[in-house]
């Protein structure tokens, strides 16, 4: 079975812009969270969807914003980039978002804000 | 407040040299969940053990072990006999059952085997 894939692989984009990214679970899984790990640290959890509502949201501005899909894929939006939002994003999903079920992670997409 | 430190930032050690990862966590909750992942440099985080904070027992998995004690609020994990394809940064994480599974991670461990 296929584990969580994420689109695109790299992306590049200058202060100001929009970005969206990509992010399909395992099969079955229900629930999708999205994490940000700035170069050097450990990942920082930005949002969880469960059954396409919103389940938990991190310390994130509100230029962040998620919404997942009667397919459970999910896309994560930040507008207005900013040099900080440079950073490795990880999609993780899961059956569902209930405490007895492990996150699996996807490869991640690298944004870099110039 | 939920909190997980790792205070090895980095460590380097020789092939089959045995090498251990600390972990501390902090936590108001009596039930919780502690984790280890691997990222290796393709930047995928690797899942490998889950412990509830009921079972303090010990485990095992091949060269791997984990050693979870409340007393001290540490869920270590030792590689035995280290192989260069160990290399990679492993993060220790923590999730309360009042947040479901959101997981709070650790600032992660360098570990570099050399051959």
């Amino acid at each position: 079975d296929a584990g969580v894939t994420q689109s695109p692989t790299h992306l590049i984009k200058t202060r100001g812009q929009h970005v969206t990214l990509r992010c399909s679970p395992i099969s079955g899984h229900k629930s999708v969270s999205w994490y940000q790990q700035v170069l050097g640290q450990g990942p920082q959890f930005i949002f969880q969807y469960y059954e396409k509502e919103e389940r938990g949201r991190g310390n994130f501005p509100d230029r962040f914003s998620a919404r997942q899909f009667p397919n459970y894929s999910s896309e994560l939006n930040v507008n207005a980039l900013l040099l900080g939002d440079s950073a490795l994003y990880l999609c993780a999903s899961s059956w569902t978002s209930g405490s007895t079920d492990t996150q699996y992670f996807g490869p991640g997409t690298r944004l870099t804000v110039l | 407040a939920q909190k997980v430190t790792q205070a090895q930032t980095e460590i380097s050690v020789v092939e089959k040299e045995d090498v251990t990862l600390d972990c501390v966590y902090e936590t108001r909750d009596t039930t919780y969940y502690l984790f280890w992942y691997k990222q290796p440099p393709s930047g995928e985080l690797v899942f490998l053990i889950r412990r509830n904070s009921f079972d303090e027992q010990n485990e095992i998995s091949g060269r791997y072990s984990w050693n979870f004690q409340k007393s001290t609020s540490s869920f270590n994990f030792t590689i035995t006999a280290s192989q260069v394809v160990d290399s990679a940064v492993y993060f220790c994480a923590l999730s309360e059952v009042e947040y479901g599974n959101k997981l709070v991670f650790g600032a992660g461990t360098i570990l570099r085997v050399k051959s």
